[in-house]
């Protein structure tokens, strides 16, 4: 059974960082592209970054360029989201999700249940 | 940027009732269109994929279709485990993914 566990979020002050993690079991990590998506009541969802099975190619949202960074760490098949200089519009519910295939194709077969990130004062 | 637009934002319906959703592309995107299911509390669930492919697990009574720039979701006869929000969501222009603004289904 393919199960995704998301953690790492929290209240951070604008400018901050953070590190979420979702950790995966049930598939063969390594042979499938990884998702970040967030939700939020005013945006609904929003796709943030994709990295490819082999970890080697990444992509991110206009939005979050230049301060999020996608990682895999293929050996404890966990995937990561290292967020910097953090912005109150980056305040939503963050999703990890699972590919249907080795590329990023964006079609998410399974979710995880998310991790809550808010950024105030 | 390509946008998704659905209609309508939101609607009523009745148990067994036939229930058509609509998402328009802002470009043609072929068939690299997507539909999920997302219920109060719960993660989206990817129902149908490439448009018109039903997602394994999936019940039959949903279905899909179009291309290029315009894409229904169609529910043939409403169940009570359906009222829910729909998004769609395009893959066409990879990376930038989008979805659309969502369905929310009530019960009427």
């Amino acid at each position: 059974e393919v199960q995704l566990l998301e953690s790492g979020g929290g209240l951070v002050q604008p400018g901050g960082s953070l590190r979420l993690s979702c950790a995966a079991s049930g598939f063969t990590f390594g042979s499938y592209a990884m998702s970040w998506v967030r939700q939020t009541p005013g945006k609904g969802l929003e796709w943030v970054s994709a990295v490819s099975g082999s970890g080697g190619s990444a992509y991110y949202a206009v939005a979050v360029k230049g301060r999020f960074t996608i990682s895999k760490d293929k050996s404890g098949s966990t995937l990561y989201l290292q967020m910097t200089s953090l912005t109150v519009e980056d305040t939503a519910l963050y999703y990890c999700a699972k590919d249907s295939q080795r590329t990023v194709t964006a079609n998410f077969d399974f979710w995880g249940q998310g991790t809550l990130v808010t950024v105030s004062p | 940027d390509m946008q998704m637009t659905q209609s309508p934002s939101s609607l009523s319906a009745s148990i067994g009732d036939r229930v058509t959703i609509t998402c328009r592309a802002s470009q043609p995107i072929s068939t690299y269109l997507n539909w999920y299911q997302q219920k109060p509390g719960k993660a989206p669930k990817l129902l149908i994929y490439a448009a018109s492919t039903l997602q394994s697990g999936v019940p039959s009574r949903f279905s899909g279709s179009g291309s290029g720039t315009d894409f229904t979701l169609t529910i043939s006869s409403l169940q009570p485990e359906d009222f829910a929000t729909y998004y769609c969501q395009q893959s066409y222009s990879i990376p930038q993914i989008t979805f659309g603004q969502g369905t929310r289904l009530d019960i009427k």
